[in-house]
């Protein structure tokens, strides 16, 4: 059972453009959820981080959007860039429950020059 | 500073032997984390130690899996009589104290159960 889904495995956008990844979940009582960016043979590295009690938190060219209602979330790189290729993990936790998190399968991001 | 640190890098053993890998996470983190990626998925939370509080092991797939914490310092997993499903990136993370807080990644140990 699936609690945190990226049903996009692989996006392809060019250098300059918007990448828009796509999160969903189904647990109610997840109430943080973060993006992590993952080169191969590195660990996965924080990107930005979102509270339940927002719908929109931005940092330099990452932006994270919360639609609660619709239990989904995504995350904006405007604009693309070479270096943004990467593995991108959406993961979500319930604070009362401890802090573990909870990820997606990932979505593979090629930014292309 | 120095961020999170895992050894070994990488690991291949035999199936039915019994491995440990290590994780020494930032100073001063509190929670420490580990998680496993298997090829082409997402991370698996496995267990979660958090200051003297006894530690979360709700993730753990089966018995042959432990982990211990020295204090706020060191913790080891391991896995015992290994099996080939066991084969995946064991990643550890730390992060300070309470919810929310951002957990920093080390660059995991690769295991290959043979």
């Amino acid at each position: 059972d699936q609690q945190v889904k990226q049903n996009s495995p692989s996006l392809s956008v060019q250098e300059g453009r918007i990448s828009i990844l796509n999160c969903d979940y189904t647990n109610s009582m997840f109430d943080y959820f973060l993006w992590y960016k993952k080169y191969p043979a590195e660990g996965p590295t924080f990107l930005i981080s979102i509270s339940s009690i927002k719908d929109k938190n931005e940092d330099g060219r990452f932006t994270v959007f919360l639609n609660k209602s619709a239990k989904h979330l995504s995350l904006h790189i405007v604009p693309s860039q070479p270096g943004d290729s990467a593995v991108y993990f959406c993961a979500a936790s319930a604070r009362a429950a401890g802090n573990k998190l909870t990820f997606g399968g990932g979505t593979r991001v090629l930014v292309k020059p | 500073g120095a961020g999170v640190s895992q050894s070994p890098s990488n690991k291949v053993t035999e199936k039915g032997k019994d491995v440990e890998l290590r994780c020494d996470p930032i100073s001063g983190h509190t929670a420490l984390y580990w998680y496993r990626q298997r090829l082409g998925q997402g991370l698996e939370f496995l267990i979660y130690f958090q200051g003297n509080s006894a530690p979360d092991k709700s993730g753990l797939p089966s018995d042959r899996f432990s982990a211990e914490r020295t204090g706020e310092s060191v913790s080891t997993l391991t896995i015992q009589r290994t099996q080939q499903e066991d084969s995946a990136v064991y990643l550890c993370a730390s992060s300070l104290m309470g919810a929310g807080s951002t957990q920093y990644f080390g660059p995991g140990t690769r295991l290959t159960v043979l």
